[in-house]
């Protein structure tokens, strides 16, 4: 069964400072991963996608990595600002013909900011 | 429209009774997905539409579901005999078509409380 595993669950930090998001994930045949911040009350957005050749990405202070071979991504969030307090979830698509494709989902992580 | 949007926002209801839930996607997206948010879990796959047509209902959890698209735009989610297990925000996004380079926008979802 495709799994995708996030962590911490949760965290705080202080404005300011940096933090890193983990994601894991089983999916097979892998065609992209997604990081997506979903603020309370709000749809997910997303904010980067990576395919197998990409090792990197970045959208303003957000970074993500993935490492394809050990099936690991994370996001980096650089001098983190109080709207960054949301739920981020991994996104994972079973690469698929045609129509015929699965997104596999993290439950989140809840990043909470402080001034 | 701008994005996708979802009525009602919020919706509670007694148990038993029946609920509709709306969805209207960006203008041009031929894909439609429905996702259940439950506390703390992943997006759950719920059913996904190319136009009218739902090529894949495999994520319904039981016949109570149902879910329908007309003129390739608008989608409704149907729960019948609403049980307190339903509750969940219910998440609808659009896609420009449905395979998996495509991202996925999603509405604002509709909070569902079953008493």
């Amino acid at each position: 069964k495709n799994q995708v595993e996030q962590s911490p669950q949760s965290l705080i930090i202080l404005e300011g400072k940096n933090c890193t998001l983990q994601c894991n994930y089983t999916v097979s045949p892998f065609s992209n991963l997604r990081w997506y911040k979903q603020d309370t009350g709000r749809g997910p957005v997303s904010l980067t996608i990576m395919t197998f050749s990409e090792n990197t990405k970045s959208n303003g202070r957000y970074t993500a990595t993935l490492d394809a071979d050990t099936k690991q991504s994370s996001l980096h969030i650089t001098a983190s600002q109080l709207s960054d307090s949301a739920s981020y979830i991994c996104v994972v698509s079973e690469k698929g013909w045609g129509y015929d494709y699965k997104l596999s989902f993290g439950a989140g992580t809840t990043v909470t900011v402080r001034a | 429209g701008a994005g996708v949007s979802q009525s009602p926002s919020n919706k509670v209801t007694e148990k038993g009774k029946d609920v509709e839930l709306r969805c209207d996607p960006i203008s041009g997206h031929t894909a439609l997905y429905w996702y259940r948010q439950s506390l703390g879990q992943g997006l759950e796959f719920l059913i996904y539409f190319q136009g009218n047509s739902a090529p894949d209902k495999s994520g319904l959890p039981s016949d109570r579901f149902s879910a329908e698209r007309t003129g390739g735009s608008v989608s409704t989610l149907t729960i019948q005999r609403t049980q307190q297990e339903d509750s969940a925000v219910y998440l609808c996004a659009s896609s420009l078509i449905g395979n998996s380079d495509n991202e996925q926008f999603f509405g604002p979802g509709t909070r569902l409380t079953v008493l």
